[in-house]
């Protein structure tokens, strides 16, 4: 079975840009959930989707926001990008949220 | 506010040896702990977890060991192997299973042959 997909895996951006990182589950999972890894923090959530709606979000400003399709792929935005903004961006994908998470490799980015 | 600490960035050790790794947390309400471990241009991978109602949960190599009174939990690796070499993330979170997980800041393992 195929595991979490993640596009792209590299991007690098200028400030003011905005960005779109895009997340495919396993096949029957329909929770993703969003997390920023940078150096000394550790991964911080970001927000967690399940059936196209948002059930939590973390401590994180409204440049942050995400979405999830039909078929559970998920997207997040990241507009107006800040040189913090830089990070290595995980997703991961669960049956129904109360259940493993199952990690992508992540999409490295990178703001200058 | 970093609510799981991991306070050794880095950590080396024969192979052979014990690995023991260490994580604090200032949660009171965090209900279940997990251990996450992470390879160069990999994703993280679930290793073992423990509810808050237990103290002790083993699988094979892996042992976790939760001290809710010191709010403080560890992993054991015995003995350790070269593979092991990774990053490990401890991980919290209140409800067990819940999506939304608390993560530490990680500790590279380095296993020496």
């Amino acid at each position: 079975k195929a595991g979490v997909t993640q596009t792209p895996r590299y991007l690098i951006k200028t400030r003011g840009q905005q960005v779109t990182l895009s997340c495919s589950p396993i096949s029957g999972h329909r929770s993703v959930s969003w997390y920023q890894q940078t150096p000394g923090q550790g991964l911080q959530f970001l927000f967690e989707y399940f059936s196209e709606t948002q059930r939590n979000k973390g401590n994180f400003p409204g440049r942050f926001s995400g979405r999830q399709f039909s078929n559970s792929r998920s997207e997040m935005n990241v507009s107006t990008l800040e040189l913090g903004d830089s990070a290595l961006y995980l997703c991961a994908s669960s049956l129904s949220g109360t259940d493993t998470q199952y990690f992508g490799p992540g999409t490295r980015l990178t703001v200058l | 506010d970093q609510q799981v600490k991991q306070n050794s960035p880095s950590l080396s050790v024969q192979e052979g040896r014990i690995s023991i790794l260490n994580c604090d947390y200032t949660n009171s309400m965090f209900d279940y702990f997990l251990w996450y471990k992470k390879y160069p241009a990999e994703g993280p991978t679930f290793l073992i977890s423990i509810s808050s109602i237990k103290d002790k949960n083993e699988d094979g190599r892996f042992t976790v060991f939760l001290n809710k009174s010191a709010k403080h939990l560890s992993l054991h690796i015995v003995p350790s192997q070269p593979g092991d070499s990774a990053v490990y993330f401890c991980a919290a979170s209140e409800v067990p299973n819940d999506y939304k997980l608390s993560f530490g800041a990680g500790t590279t393992v380095t296993v020496r042959a």
